[in-house]
């Protein structure tokens, strides 16, 4: 278990409609990244979140969008759904790495995902 | 532009021999290189990482060797296990100090240990 927590799990909907991931950090972890998998693909990075502030974008279509929130969990919008945007998403967190002390091994730790199925 | 690509996209090999699975980068500012292992239907978990100030990193049955001029790394795993079958994700970070952590990833090479 990572401690990263990603709801729903499974998201089945119709072209044209809109959906939102959630995702809860690890206790502690400030900053939340956002990954996108498609069929045989490696993990695309979306964009990232540092204590509610957009930190990092990456390849995230103008129809995605996300917010990380005061308690730092974080959601991903997806909207006028289309058949390509059914992935596995994925939610990763870090910690501080600004801390005094704190080694950077560059690891992220990641929720299980939330599949989207597009029909 | 794939800045992290894994060639192999499967690999087969017995109970007990080494795996080697290879990962090629294009971004020489990368400082941070990482393995991540996954499972159908769950999250990548973290296996290894290595600096871009050594050559070397060790942990137990996994080994991870850079190779900076090369601009290429590799995961040994020996000895192999049925356990270990699974995806493997080489990933690469340019922290540099920076605030984000965020990694690329290779496309991934599929691990089948035979029993």
């Amino acid at each position: 278990d990572s401690g990263v927590t990603q709801t729903p799990k499974h998201l089945i909907t119709a072209t044209g409609q809109r959906v939102t991931l959630r995702c809860s950090p690890r206790s502690g972890d400030l900053s939340v990244y956002w990954y996108q998998q498609s069929l045989d693909q490696g993990l695309q990075f979306l964009i990232q979140y540092y204590n509610g502030e957009e930190r990092a974008k990456g390849n995230i279509l103008e129809r995605f969008s996300a917010q990380q929130f005061p308690d730092l969990h974080s959601e991903l919008n997806l909207s006028s759904l289309e058949l390509g945007d059914s992935a596995l998403y994925f939610c990763a967190s870090s910690p501080d790495l600004g801390t005094s002390g704190t080694e950077n091994t560059g690891e992220l730790f990641f929720g299980e995902g939330s599949r989207l199925t597009v029909l | 532009d794939q800045q992290v690509k894994q060639n192999s996209p499967s690999l087969s090999v017995q109970e007990g021999r080494i795996s080697i699975l290879n990962c090629d980068y294009t971004n020489s500012m990368f400082d941070y290189f990482l393995w991540y292992k996954k499972y159908p239907a769950e999250g990548p978990t973290f296996l290894i990482s290595i600096s871009s100030i050594k050559d070397k990193n060790e942990d137990g049955r996994f080994t991870v060797f850079l190779n900076k001029s090369a601009k290429h790394l590799s995961l040994h795993i020996v000895p192999s296990q049925p356990g270990d079958s699974a995806v493997y994700f080489c990933a690469a970070s340019s922290y540099h100090g920076g605030a984000t952590n965020k990694l690329i990833f290779g496309t991934g090479t599929l691990l089948a240990v035979q029993p």
